[in-house]
């Protein structure tokens, strides 16, 4: 169980054109669910957190406006890299929070690579 | 804030070594502990976790114990197998919901 999914596995994109990013809970339901962004051999960094049914909360020095998230349903959010160029080249992972009676435990899907040519 | 640090790699193992990865943190609360693992060209996998004190997670013949007199959360596995080559990440959790707090990752690779 607590499988996430994400989709594409990666994309190549022209600059200024924007890329949508699926992530997905297979089987169970995840009000929250996390974007991340890895660069080559560096840890995770946390972009912003989706609710779903309200706005994103986004870290600080993330722009909001380019980086859209969607959290439409409950096993669905979204991310839109608007305008990508090619310093938003990343491996871009999600995870989904999967809640329990003992502890909360994040889900990770397997990642997008981007690459803005 | 919270933070987590953890061994820098890389760590060069041969097959059937004893692995131990170090991990460290700082919390304001009482955090809940997670080691990940990934893969090369894949996301995380949760390999294990710990909720309170003196909790052990293992798996896969990795074991961790959560430490709370020495801030610590120790990866570790009697015997490597070349199929454990990854970056393992410590990370944890000051509440119900929140986001992760990530160690830096290590990097190991096992040779046969």
């Amino acid at each position: 169980g607590a499988v996430v999914s994400q989709h594409p596995s990666w994309v190549i994109c022209k600059s200024g054109t924007s890329v949508k990013i699926e992530c997905r809970s297979l089987d169970f339901q995840a009000t929250t669910m996390f974007w991340y962004r890895q660069f080559p051999k560096q840890s995770l960094m946390l972009m912003a957190t989706s609710n779903e049914g309200s706005k994103a909360t986004y870290e600080q020095g993330v722009e909001k406006d380019k980086f859209l998230i969607n959290h439409a349903s409950l096993t669905l959010s979204t991310l839109t890299v608007t305008s990508a160029h090619p310093e938003d080249s990343s491996f871009y992972i999600c995870s989904a929070l999967a809640l329990s009676a003992s502890t909360d435990t994040q889900y990770f899907g397997p990642g997008t690579r981007l690459t803005v040519l | 804030g919270d933070s987590v640090t953890q061994m820098e790699g890389p760590v060069t193992l041969s097959e059937e070594a004893f692995l131990t990865i170090n991990c460290t943190y700082t919390a304001t609360g009482y955090p809940s502990l997670f080691w990940y693992v990934q893969y090369p060209g894949e996301g995380l996998q949760l390999l294990l976790k710990a909720t309170k004190a003196d909790d052990k997670g293992s798996n896969k013949g990795f074991e961790a114990t959560y430490r709370k007199e020495t801030t610590s959360f120790h990866l570790e596995k009697g015997s490597v197998q070349v199929s454990d080559s990854a970056v393992y990440f410590c990370a944890l959790t000051e509440a119900a919901g929140n986001k992760l707090t990530f160690g830096g990752g290590t990097r190991v690779l096992v040779k046969p």
